[in-house]
């Protein structure tokens, strides 16, 4: 079966500027994550989606991101304006959503530079 | 915030020895789970360990679970230079949340 998939692999923006990054996860999957990993760090949780609904933005700094998985399929993250922090790489994942005792299916993640 | 914190932070063997992880957790958790990571790859799932269970076996990795102590080991026996790599554990909390830790760099000389 076909992975999870993300685009763009690279982005190099300047501060203030805004981006955005997609993911369409593994088929029939019904939760789907984003995550950010700054270098050197684990990947920190920043919205989960069950479906097309929210689980968990806790994390997610609202004033500047934002995410949406219209028709509980694909979905966007943005940014915008970018910070420089902002720099890491977003990795999204996916699982059938079944409760617990599930694994998690990542895509190869998106790596930003904002500089 | 992070949930687990892995223990050590990175680890260096010879090709043939064993390697272990530890992982310690805050919270009641449904399960949990190792991850691989590869330089500049996504993470790829090594193993579950549901909360009713003790001990868990794939291939050469072992990986036991004390929810008394809220903490988890990862042993990969005989390593391989293909072990090199950064391994996360991730604790499944109701709801399918995946939280991770921030990992331990093994590396593995041949």
């Amino acid at each position: 079966e076909a992975g999870v998939a993300q685009s763009p692999r690279y982005k190099i923006i300047e501060k203030r500027q805004s981006v955005a990054f997609w993911c369409n996860p593994i088929s029939g999957h019904a939760t789907l994550y984003w995550y950010q990993q700054i270098l050197g760090q684990g990947p920190k949780l920043l919205i989960q989606f069950q479906n097309n609904g929210v689980v968990d933005d806790s994390q997610l700094p609202k004033d500047r991101f934002s995410a949406e998985r219209l028709k509980g399929v694909d979905s966007t993250l943005k940014i915008q304006p970018a910070k420089l922090e902002d720099s890491a790489v977003y990795l999204c994942a996916s699982t059938t959503g079944e409760d617990g005792d599930t694994e998690a299916f990542f895509g190869q993640g998106t790596r930003l530079t904002v500089v | 915030s992070q949930q687990g914190e892995e223990d050590p932070q990175a680890l260096s063997i010879q090709e043939g020895e064993n390697a272990t992880m530890n992982c310690s957790y805050k919270t009641s958790i449904n399960n949990l789970q190792w991850y691989r990571q590869n330089s500049g790859r996504g993470l790829v799932h090594l193993i579950l360990i549901r909360s009713n269970e003790r001990e868990k076996h794939s291939g050469r990795l072992r990986v036991t679970l004390d929810t008394s102590k809220k903490s988890s080991s990862l042993l990969i026996t005989a390593s391989r230079a293909a072990d090199t790599a950064s391994y996360f554990c991730a604790t499944d909390r109701y709801g399918n949340k995946l939280v991770f830790g921030a990992g331990t760099i093994l590396r593995v000389k041949s």
